[in-house]
């Protein structure tokens, strides 16, 4: 069993939809919760990170984490066809020597 | 251009051959990551070095792969006797010790063994 869940989709949205993208581990000793987004033949970049449980909003961004379901998740609002790309979602522990990541969701926003 | 680099960006090279890779970090990030990423797949961790010292390695990394990061500046990541499961895009990702969760990749080197 992967560390590090995620659903591949693809994930096909209208354009100003609400998307949800979810991740689910089970090692209990992350605490750094991440999402990245990448573009297809480019490196990933960092898009938000949470500390332990809790939301974070950025923008048109929320991460969500519930570490007593050991799930995270991230909102956005008003998609845009920019937004199209592949999500990850990231974990770790607090010494940062590893980073676990999800196989990543393929979002498509139409316009 | 201040973000991290690899070169080359792309390698083709035929079983059996060793190829080496190189990554400049940002320039104060004293954490310097690789990872393999194959289609469909997020990256996996292959190694982590703190300035000049390599800290951890992925149970992935078979004696045929190597890293170094002299001085504690760019890395260099070595295949030796390079297989057809070797082809991959190979990421590196560097980070600063204050802001430890805030990685930069680069665009990666993509792999391909003929």
């Amino acid at each position: 069993q992967k560390e590090v869940e995620q659903d591949p989709g693809p994930l096909s949205v209208p354009e100003g939809a609400i998307v949800s993208l979810n991740c689910t581990y089970s090692n209990s000793a992350f605490q750094y919760f991440m999402w990245y987004r990448q573009y297809s033949r480019k490196g990933p970049e960092l898009l938000m990170y949470t500390y332990s449980s809790g939301n974070k909003e950025d923008g048109r961004f929320t991460a969500q984490v519930d570490k007593s379901s050991k799930y995270i998740s991230l909102f956005i609002r008003d998609s845009q066809p920019s937004d199209s790309a592949t999500y990850l979602c990231a974990m770790s522990a607090h010494n940062f020597n590893k980073f676990y990541f999800g196989s990543g969701t393929k979002l498509n926003v139409k316009p | 251009d201040t973000g991290v680099s690899q070169n080359p960006r792309h390698k083709i090279t035929k079983r059996g051959q060793n190829v080496t890779f190189r990554c400049d970090p940002i320039s104060e990030h004293n954490r310097l990551y690789w990872y393999r990423q194959t289609l469909g797949q997020g990256p996996e961790f292959l190694t982590y070095f703190q300035n000049e010292a390599q800290l951890e390695k992925s149970r992935l990394l078979s004696d045929r792969f190597s890293a170094e990061r002299p001085k504690g500046s760019f890395s260099t990541l070595e295949i030796q006797r390079t297989e057809q499961g070797d082809s991959a895009m190979y990421l590196c990702a560097s980070s600063f010790s204050g802001v430890l969760y805030e990685q930069y990749f680069g665009p990666g080197t993509r792999l391909t063994v003929t």
